[in-house]
């Protein structure tokens, strides 16, 4: 399993939509999960933490199943603005320490009027 | 102090010569990462510092590659002899112990 694996997409939505998109990680003992959001050509930006209960931040809902080791992503109600790349990351399956993080290829989202 | 700043923006330099990108890190944060993303890929690491000092290197990061931190504040990352393979954007990030990465807005670096 490669350490940190997303469909790339694109997933082409419609407006109003719910969308979402699940990131497998191959560390059974990775203790912290992000979601990042890229729009082109800009750096990664933090969309929300991923906790062991889930988390919900307005529209968008995160969950962890660590027995099949996937974190998710739901979008509801999806907007013109969440056209983006969302990334996941995962600590403790590459470098950077406890706090490092590595990172998915990306799956690139694309909402449709 | 709003958040991460990486210097130059863009860098264009053809092959062979040196570059060196520059990452002020947000105050507070006691570690600094170097990620490297290319087209189509996430991010990947490269090296992180822990204050000044330097705790590790990826085996991406050749030995045309040298970063510092002095005083554990800003970093630096110095590419010499670039090569066409290493165009890419470079990404700074900094955090506290146990908390997520935010990253700065990156150099993008076009070898020629």
């Amino acid at each position: 399993r490669k350490e940190v694996e997303q469909d790339p997409g694109p997933f082409n939505v419609p407006e109003g939509a719910t969308v979402a998109f699940n990131c497998t990680y191959s560390n059974s003992a990775s203790q912290s999960f992000f979601w990042y959001r890229q729009d082109c050509r800009k750096e990664p930006k933090l969309l929300m933490s991923v906790y062991s209960s889930g988390n919900e931040d307005g529209r968008f809902t995160a969950q962890l199943n660590r027995a099949s080791q996937y974190i998710s992503l739901l979008i509801r109600d999806s907007k013109l603005s969440d056209s983006a790349t969302y990334l996941c990351a995962v600590n403790g399956v590459g470098g950077g320490g406890a706090d490092g993080l590595t990172f998915g290829k990306g799956t690139h989202l694309i909402i449709q009027p | 102090d709003t958040g991460v700043s990486q210097d130059p923006r863009h860098k264009i330099t053809k092959r062979g010569q040196n570059v060196t990108f520059r990452c002020d890190p947000i105050s507070e944060h006691n570690r600094l990462y170097w990620y490297r993303q290319t087209l189509g890929q996430g991010p990947e690491f490269l090296t992180y510092f822990q204050n000044e000092a330097q705790l590790e290197k990826s085996r991406l990061l050749s030995d045309r590659f040298s970063a510092e931190r002095p005083k554990g504040s800003f970093s630096t990352l110095e590419i010499q002899r670039t090569e066409q393979g290493d165009s890419a954007m470079y990404l700074c990030a900094s955090s506290f112990t146990n908390s997520p990465l935010h990253f700065g807005n990156g150099t993008r670096l076009t070898v020629t």
